[in-house]
């Protein structure tokens, strides 16, 4: 099983809301990403989470906090959101890398489109 | 730094014909490259990766790509195209300069593949 859940799958929500975003894996993964994804553009990398402890924040903004409850779950805390940020958002997993370096592959969700009003 | 570069916008192919997306890559030390691809609206599929080993690698959906070291190129391709084929493609690599134990993909700026009935 190579599934990534995410929910919800569609998000309306105006800039004085607090919402959030759930990511789910069972695949044994220890790495779990949170990307920002524009139409026709490639997913940005917002962050990483490794053994979930929080290793890279690609300089979000504080209106995104991220949470890894534990190695299964990952979310994603929205609030005072701008319309700029409405777009697609992917969660992924992978396994983490060996020692040695050895790239592990990434399973993305089918994402969050979210529409900020 | 590390980066990836996918020269076509868009990629058009008759149905039944073979098809390539044209995949180059700048790392330091060995890369760690992967095909995506995308459908409308969801969330991006793994096709294949290249860790080690052979330089023709073989994926889903029929799909291969070749690494050449030489050329630093990663190209995807298929011998004969379906329709249902159509959709947005993503070369990516992993950034390998971080350090084992956080995982950072770059991705491509996306091809779109449109194959024609």
């Amino acid at each position: 099983d190579t599934e990534v859940t995410q929910t919800p799958k569609h998000l309306v929500m105006g800039m004085t809301n607090k919402k959030s975003l759930k990511c789910e894996q069972h695949m044994g993964h220890r790495a779990m990403y949170w990307y920002k994804q524009k139409a026709k553009k490639p997913p940005e990398l917002m962050f990483v989470y490794s053994y979930e402890k929080l290793s890279i924040n690609e300089s979000v903004p504080s209106r995104f906090s991220p949470e890894c409850p534990n190695s299964s779950l990952l979310n994603l805390h929205l609030h005072a959101l701008q319309p700029e940020d409405s777009a697609l958002y992917l969660c992924a997993s992978s396994l983490p890398g060996l020692a040695g370096g050895q790239a592990d592959t990434q399973y993305f969700g089918p994402g969050t489109r979210l529409t900020v009003l | 730094a590390q980066s990836v570069a996918q020269p076509e916008d868009q990629v058009n192919v008759a149905e039944g014909n073979p098809l390539t997306v044209k995949c180059t890559y700048s790392v330091s030390g060995n890369p760690y490259l992967f095909w995506y691809v995308q459908y409308p609206n969801r969330g991006l599929q793994f096709l294949l990766k290249y860790i080690t080993g052979d330089n023709l690698v073989k994926g889903s959906y029929g799909f291969e790509a070749e690494f050449n070291k030489s050329q630093t190129s990663f190209h995807l391709k298929k011998p004969s195209a379906l329709v249902s084929d159509s959709a947005l493609y993503f070369c990516a690599v992993r950034d390998t300069s971080l350090g084992s134990g956080t995982y950072k993909y770059i991705f491509g700026t996306g091809t779109r593949l449109k194959v024609l009935a």
